[in-house]
This record gives C-alpha cells, structure tokens and sequence, in this order.
C-alpha cells in the first residue's frame, strides 16, 4: 500500500465551478502537507502549504487538512482554463523531514 | 535569477550506455535533490545532498550515483542505463528544511526526458 493515495483523474469541470481534489495517506507522523501545481511539460511548483491541521486559504484556493481522517482537500472556487494542470499532493514527517512524499496527481481540465 | 536549471532537456540512450544529468541552482539552497517522475507513481526521491560534500541514498537509488561538489550544483549519473530507467527527471532544491513555508518549499527544474531503448 502507498503511503500517500491520490486519485490520478483526469478530472474535467466547467470554467467557473468548484473543484475538490484529494488525497488520504496512512503515515501519522505527517505533519507538513503542500500542493504542488505541475503544468504540462514543467516542473512542480509549490501551491499551497500547511502545517498540522486545519484550513488554510490564499485567494482562490483552500487548503484542508484533518489529521484524524488522515485526509487532505485542495478546493479551488471559480476554476479557470489556466487552472488546468497536475496537482500532486505532497507530505512529510516532523523528523527525518527531507524525504517529502508525493502523491501520483490528479490531472485536472477546466473548460471554457 | 534562472532558479534551478537541468541539462540535457531529452536524451535517449541505449541499453548499457552512460550519462550524466546536470542540475544547477542559483538560490544559495543547502538542500538538493533528485526526483524521477512516472505515470501512477508520482515523484520518488533518487538521492539528495543537505551541502556541498554530502549525499544520501533516497527511495530508488539503484543504478544512479551522485555528486555534489559544489553547493550550486547537484549531478545525477548513470553508469548503465537500462530501459526501467527510462522516466522524466526532475531537480529540486529547497533551504534547510525546518516549520515555515519558505523553509519547505522545493523549487524543480524543468525536468528531463529520459528513453533508454
């Protein structure tokens, strides 16, 4: 079993809409959870990042961590075409912290 | 400032042939890394350096060696590629990692395609 599950898409919504992307792992020394953004043919880039539980928002975007579930949320509101890309989920322990581990990503289209 | 910087940008080798990818960073980063990319798998660590003079073996170092003999840049070998090699290759570096945002984030190059026939 992996330790980070994320659900590979793809993952096609309207322009305008709400979307939910999400990733469960099973370790529970995680305690830095980030969102990669990966368009095609480019690095990843961080998006999002939190630390422990608890929400966190920047602009369009929210992130979600609940800790007891062991689950991850990235809602991004009012998704636009330039929003279409990779988005991989990534995570780390509080210790032994350089070996973050990433999701596979979720391959997310926006149409217009 | 270029960020991070990989090269070649493609390669294809065959079956037994060596190479060399190069990744450079001119962020003054202590940390670096090594990360293949394939379809379903997400990103696995291959090796990673916290400083000059220092590597450690990540989750798939077999079959790749590293060097890290300057802090800006960061080399990923392979003596004899074999098709399973075949991936795209991203480089990372990041500052110390410690609790904060500009502390945990990891800035990746471009990548590298890589086909070994």
């Amino acid at each position: 079993q992996k330790e980070v599950e994320q659900d590979p898409g793809p993952l096609s919504v309207p322009e305008g809409a709400i979307v939910s992307l999400n990733c469960t792992y099973s370790n529970s020394a995680f305690q830095y959870f980030m969102w990669y953004r990966q368009y095609s043919r480019k690095g990843p880039e961080l998006l999002m990042y939190t630390y422990s539980s608890g929400n966190k928002e920047d602009g369009r975007f929210t992130a979600q961590v609940d800790k007891s579930s062991k689950y991850i949320s990235l809602f991004i509101r009012d998704s636009q075409p330039s929003d279409s890309a990779t988005y991989l989920c990534a995570m780390r322990p509080n210790t032994g912290g350089f070996k973050t581990i990433f999701g596979a990503g979720t391959r997310l289209f926006v149409k217009a | 400032n270029a960020g991070v910087t990989q090269t070649p940008k493609f390669r294809v080798l065959k079956t037994g042939q060596s190479m060399t990818l190069l990744c450079a960073q001119d962020m003054n980063h202590e940390y670096m890394y090594w990360y293949r990319q394939d379809p379903g798998m997400g990103l696995r660590l291959i090796h990673y350096s916290v400083g000059e003079g220092t590597t450690a073996k990540g989750e798939v170092p077999d079959g790749y060696n590293v060097s890290r003999l300057k802090k800006q840049n960061f080399l990923l070998g392979l003596e004899s590629a074999a098709p399973s090699q075949t991936s795209v290759y991203f480089c990372a570096s990041s500052y110390e990692l410690s609790a904060g945002r500009d502390q945990e984030t990891q800035y990746f190059g471009p990548g590298t395609r890589l086909l070994v026939l």
